[in-house]
């Protein structure tokens, strides 16, 4: 089993959207939690950085932590073109260490 | 805020030859960077982490003497693909860690080796 999971998609949503994405993990000693967005041939971008359970909102985008049920996601409101790109997931015990990724989730925002 | 600059941005070499990524903390310090490696339509796999003044510590099935990497100052990590085979064209990609910031990713490097 992977430590976090996340279905790759891809997933295709009209413009305007409210985009749901979600992850997964299996180690309940992850703390920090991080959401990048990927464009094409680009490195990660880091968009929210999470400590623990709860809510954390930021312009357009909501991340949410549940550790009770292990459970990531991203809440995109009023999704724009601009907004397709890979977007992963990823967890760690504790800064300085060891990270893990998700596979990604490829969304495309159609005009 | 936390800049991570990463060159080349993309390469091409010949089968048998060697490149070399640099990875810069263009604002701030980092005793440890990382280097992560990715495929098409998978996710980053981490390869090694950098840490300054001391020997790299990889992971397990990469190669040390492939991959060297050098941590040789606080804002500078490099990763040396030696003798490069086209099963190493990939995008590279390098992190590091600032307080208060998360990690922060380089552009990455495409390497394509022929």
């Amino acid at each position: 089993q992977k430590e976090v999971e996340q279905d790759p998609g891809p997933l295709s949503v009209p413009e305007g959207a409210i985009v749901s994405l979600n992850c997964t993990y299996s180690n309940s000693a992850f703390q920090y939690f991080m959401w990048y967005r990927q464009y094409s041939r680009k490195g990660p971008e880091l968009l929210m950085y999470t400590y623990s359970s709860g809510n954390k909102e930021d312009g357009r985008f909501t991340a949410q932590v549940d550790k009770s049920s292990k459970y990531i996601s991203l809440f995109i409101r009023d999704s724009q073109p601009s907004d397709s790109a890979t977007y992963l997931c990823a967890a760690l015990w504790n800064t300085g260490n060891q990270f893990y990724f998700g596979t990604g989730t490829s969304l495309t925002v159609i005009p | 805020g936390a800049v991570v600059s990463q060159h080349p941005s993309w390469v091409i070499c010949k089968s048998g030859t060697s490149v070399k990524i640099e990875c810069r903390s263009l604002d701030f310090q980092a005793t440890t960077m990382f280097w992560y490696r990715q495929f098409p339509k998978q996710s980053l796999m981490l390869m090694a982490t950098s840490n300054e003044g001391s020997k790299a510590t990889y992971e397990q099935g990469v190669e040390k003497d492939k991959f060297l990497i050098n941590h040789a100052s606080l804002t500078l990590s490099t990763l040396t693909v030696t003798s490069a085979h086209p099963e190493d064209s990939s995008f590279y990609i390098c992190s590091a860690l600032r307080g208060g910031y998360g990690y922060t990713f380089g552009s990455g490097t495409r390497l394509t080796v022929v």
